[in-house]
């Protein structure tokens, strides 16, 4: 089955770094871009940023740039976002998702990892 | 980069047919054949519908389509179900982007 499993939820204080991770199932996974997304608690989706695990080319959204960077590391297919300090703001569900080209729509998804940002 | 502009919310009888537009600018989505709809249920990791305006990916119900005209996609669901209550969210490449969503549009089944 195809699949990208997430890692689990992450409570941090501001100021903390984090790296969360998406491992890929069923599929060769340097043929597709792992994406991230964003979803503030009861708002809407936001498109981070995408990656090719090949070699590690990344584009980000201009609201992203800077705050966040991606990473792959494909021989354990694995991709990565992280940051390297958090802010109350960053509490969030980021989800992962697989393109087949940057211009290409997401056909799957994982199940999210909710970050939590707290003093 | 701005959010495609979508209804906030839209509600509609069982059986009947909905359409929920997705307006951009001639940088994203009136530039590109590259729209995508996702439906996201409660609690859960959004699912494609419709990717490059109007294809449909395996095992999705040929209920939802996909149309655009100029800066605006659309997307129709025909003979609603209860299931079909849920957020949806168009998508677009974008020359900056390089991909803006939707703000979403909560579609509810009377």
């Amino acid at each position: 089955e195809v699949q990208l499993v997430q890692s689990g939820a992450e409570v941090k204080k501001p100021g903390e770094s984090l790296k969360i991770s998406c491992q890929g199932y069923g599929y060769r996974f340097t043929s597709y871009w792992i994406g991230w997304v964003r979803q503030m608690p009861g708002k809407g989706l936001e498109w981070m940023g995408i990656i090719y695990p090949p070699d590690s080319d990344s584009r980000y959204s201009p609201s992203f740039q800077g705050h966040v960077t991606l990473s792959a590391d494909k021989s354990i297919t694995t991709a990565y976002l992280q940051w390297s300090s958090l802010k109350a703001s960053d509490t969030a569900m980021y989800y992962c998702a697989r393109g087949r080209a940057v211009r290409d729509a997401f056909d799957i998804w994982g199940q999210g990892t909710m970050v939590t940002v707290s003093s | 980069q701005s959010a495609l502009t979508q209804p906030a919310s839209v509600s509609e009888s069982p059986g009947q047919s909905i359409t929920i537009s997705c307006t951009g600018t001639s940088s994203d989505v009136g530039g590109y054949n590259y729209v995508s709809w996702y439906q996201q249920h409660p609690g859960k990791a959004p699912k494609l519908l419709i990717f490059d305006v109007s294809n449909r990916p395996s095992g999705v119900s040929n209920r939802f389509s996909g149309s655009k005209s100029g800066n605006t996609a659309s997307l129709t669901i025909s003979g609603l179900q209860a299931e079909d209550e849920a957020d949806y969210y168009c998508s677009s490449y974008t020359r900056s982007g390089p991909w803006v969503f939707g703000g979403g549009t909560k579609l509810t089944v009377l």
